[in-house]
């Protein structure tokens, strides 16, 4: 069965510190992956997908299929990255808008 | 371009009775996904639907349903409401066809059942 697992619910670093948020997934085909965030009051949006490989706000992501992961990094943290960040599995072509979602971590940015 | 619009943005019901909450999609958009959002069990996906047909579903109880429109518009209704039902419920709209579309999710339906 699908799963996502994100098993940090909270992570706090110092502005300027290196961040990486865990996430490991179980899925027996091909799976797309996705980092979504919610800032404070905002909708969840699309931060990045695996499909991509591109860097979005110095945040970047690499599937690694061996250990199942797509651990979310980036190498300095500012203030304005703290917020929740969803891992996301998306089962294929035909499941496309049927995300699995982890459970969450949010992330604290002390200055 | 407008973005995904849910409505109404709260809601308090009492067990036992029904809600509908409604979505509309980005102009353009096909398909339409929806979430329960809970604090225990996170982002739990209920149904999708494309074209006014459900393609994908999820593991809820058949107390859940949903219709889409042919202007893509959908709603989902939840009959004999559960205390255990109030959560946020998010809908995500996307072109609904090949893997580079992307999903955008609207502000969600606060539901509360007392």
């Amino acid at each position: 069965a699908q799963r996502v697992t994100q098993p940090e619910k909270l992570l706090s670093v110092f502005k300027g510190a290196p961040v990486e948020l865990k996430c490991n997934y179980s899925y027996s085909g091909s799976p797309e992956l996705f980092w979504y965030v919610q800032y404070s009051r905002q909708r969840l949006q699309l931060l990045l997908r695996h499909i991509s490989r591109e860097s979005i706000k110095g945040f970047t992501a690499d599937l690694n299929k061996g250990e199942t992961s797509f651990h979310l990094k980036k190498p300095f943290a500012q203030e304005e990255d703290s917020a929740m960040y969803y891992c996301a599995l998306s089962a294929g072509v035909d499941n496309f808008n049927k995300f699995y979602f982890g459970s969450g971590t949010k992330l604290n940015v002390k200055p | 371009k407008a973005g995904v619009t849910q409505t109404p943005r709260y809601l308090i019901k009492t067990r036992g009775q029904q809600v509908t909450l409604s979505c509309s999609p980005i102009s353009g958009h096909r398909s339409v996904s929806w979430y329960q959002q809970t604090p225990g069990q996170g982002l739990q996906f209920l149904f999708e639907y494309f074209s006014e047909t459900q393609r994908n579903k999820g593991n809820f109880p058949g107390r859940f349903s949903g219709r889409q429109f042919s202007n893509s518009r959908s709603e989902m209704n939840v009959s004999t409401l559960e205390l255990g039902d109030s959560a946020l419920y998010l809908c995500a709209s996307s072109m609904g066809a090949g893997v580079r579309t992307e999903a955008f999710f609207g502000q969600g339906t606060r539901l509360t059942v007392v």
